[in-house]
């Protein structure tokens, strides 16, 4: 049982390139989200999705974007990347009303 | 204000010191998280609760509702459990507002 699977697990990009994070389940948990972590602070929700075909903005949702075809997958995808989105950011899983599984994260430098 | 707030932000004891981590919560929850997130990076959910009191092993989790706090022990402590511990208030969504995390530091 893989639990949550992210890759890659560190990336370097140039300003404007884009990229997509990639983000699989084997748990058949419905719910997924995407979060980011900057020095110093928490945790901040992108997006989240309650089941396939169903997405939703979080917190900071601005200069990403998301999709959700199968219960598996959830890829998280920068377009026209820029420094302030260099971050390291974690997927997560869960069963509604139940506690969270993390991916081990992506370490990502906008340079 | 932040939506989570927890005291400590860092704390250092000598191996064999019981610990305590506060969280205060000024939203509305569903659940009250506990997640432990190792010096390596990963990020590992402890507890989940909504009332009362959880145990596992040497670590205890308890609620108050009314006051919208919840606090997070160690007994014991060992140089193991040297990491970060986050505080997360979750929606009804499952979607959670992170506390910034208390660092603890265990001393052999």
């Amino acid at each position: 049982n893989a639990g949550v699977t992210q890759t890659p697990k560190f990336r370097i990009l140039k300003i404007g390139q884009s990229m997509t994070l990639q983000c699989t389940q084997d748990m058949n948990h419905n719910y997924m989200y995407w979060y980011r972590q900057d020095p110093g602070m928490g945790l901040k929700l992108i997006y989240y999705s309650v089941g396939a075909g169903i997405t939703d903005k979080g917190e900071v949702p601005n200069g990403y974007n998301v999709s959700r075809s199968t219960t598996e997958d959830f890829p998280l995808r920068l377009e026209l990347a820029a420094p302030s989105q260099t971050s390291v950011y974690f997927c997560a899983s869960s069963l509604q009303g139940a506690r969270a599984f993390f991916g081990q994260g992506t370490r990502l430098t906008v340079v | 204000k932040n939506e989570v707030e927890q005291s400590p932000q860092n704390l250092t004891a000598q191996e064999g010191e019981f610990i305590t981590i506060n969280c205060s919560y000024s939203v509305g929850i569903s659940a009250l998280h506990w997640l432990q997130q190792h010096p390596g990076g990963g990020i590992v959910s402890l507890f989940m609760l909504s009332s009362g009191k959880k145990k596992h092993g040497r670590l205890i989790a308890t609620i108050n509702i009314q006051e919208k706090h919840s606090s997070l022990h160690i007994t014991a402590s060992h140089p193991r459990d040297s990491a970060v511990y986050i505080c997360a208030a979750g929606g009804s969504q499952g979607n959670l507002i992170f506390g910034k995390g208390t660092k603890l530091s265990v001393k052999p």
